[in-house]
C-alpha cells in the first residue's frame, strides 16, 4: 500500500515568509508525528497527534511553529516568519496507534531552505 | 532524560567485510523500545527492527543481526558480508512513553567495492 507522503519535497523561501508543509499518513494510521532533521544530525521530535488532537507538542521550538490535523488524517506543519535557522529536512511519520511499541513509518521529508 | 549515543560518526569498510554499529542508550523507564532505521542517500528513513526492553534475545534477519544487552545499555547492529547497497546512515532510536522517538546522531556507513 501507499506509504507516508509529504509535499512539497523541496521548499525554498525567504527569511520572514510563511510556509506550510503537508503530510499524508498511511491510511488507517491514527498517530502522526513531525520531526526535524538538521544536516548531520538525527531527527528531533517536534509534535505528535493522536487523531485530531496534538498529544504532545513539547518539541516545537517556539511559537512560530504550529501544526494541525483537522480531520485526523492529513497534517500541516506551519512556520511563520521563517528564519535561516529553520532550514532543515522536516520528516513526518505515522503509526497504527500511539502505543510505545507501535512502529513509526517515515515519509521522504520536505527539505526547507530559508534564504 | 533519555539519550541515545552512536559514538561512531563514520565507518568505511570494503565489500564483504562484517561491520558493527554501536548504540548506547540512557533511560529511567523500565519499559521501552529500541529501534534501528536506515537512511539511504534518497533520504527516507527505513525501519529495520524494533526490540522491547524485556526481550534480550539476539535477532538475526538475513545478513543483519542485533545484540541487545541491558547490562551495558547497548543495542548494537551487525551487518555480515557487507554490500555496496548497505551504504547509508544508520540511526538507533529509543521510544519514550507515547512513542516519541529519541534518535542518536547516526553512523555513516560507506561500503566500498
Amino acid at each position: 500500500g501507499a506509504g507516508v507522503s509529504q509535499t512539497p519535497s523541496n521548499k525554498v523561501t525567504e527569511k520572514g515568509k510563511y510556509v506550510e508543509l503537508r503530510c499524508d499518513p498511511i491510511s488507517g494510521h491514527t498517530a502522526l508525528y513531525w520531526y526535524r532533521q538538521s544536516l548531520g544530525q538525527g531527527p528531533e521530535f517536534l509534535i505528535y497527534f493522536q487523531g485530531t488532537g496534538a498529544a504532545d507538542d513539547s518539541g516545537l521550538p517556539n511559537d512560530r511553529f504550529f501544526a494541525v490535523r483537522p480531520e485526523g488524517s492529513v497534517s500541516t506543519l506551519k512556520i511563520q516568519r521563517t528564519e535561516r535557522g529553520d532550514s532543515a529536512v522536516y520528516l513526518c511519520a505515522s503509526s497504527v496507534g500511539m502505543a510505545t511499541d507501535d512502529t513509526q513509518y517515515f515519509g521522504p521529508g520536505t527539505r526547507l531552505t530559508v534564504l | 532524560a533519555q539519550k541515545v549515543t552512536q559514538a561512531q560518526t563514520e565507518i568505511s569498510v570494503v565489500e564483504k567485510e562484517d561491520v558493527t554499529l554501536d548504540c548506547v542508550y540512557e533511560t529511567r523507564d523500565t519499559t521501552y523500545y529500541l529501534f534501528w532505521y536506515k537512511q539511504p542517500p534518497s533520504g527516507e528513513l527505513v525501519f529495520l527492527i524494533r526490540r522491547n526492553s524485556f526481550d534480550e534475545q539476539n535477532e538475526i534477519s538475513g545478513r543483519y543481526s542485533w545484540n541487545f544487552q541491558k547490562s551495558t545499555s547497548s543495542f548494537n547492529f551487525t551487518i555480515t558480508a557487507s554490500q555496496v547497497v548497505d551504504s547509508a546512515v544508520y540511526f538507533c532510536a529509543l521510544s519514550e512513553y507515547g512513542n516519541k522517538l529519541v534518535f542518536g546522531a547516526g553512523t555513516i556507513l560507506r561500503v566500498k567495492s
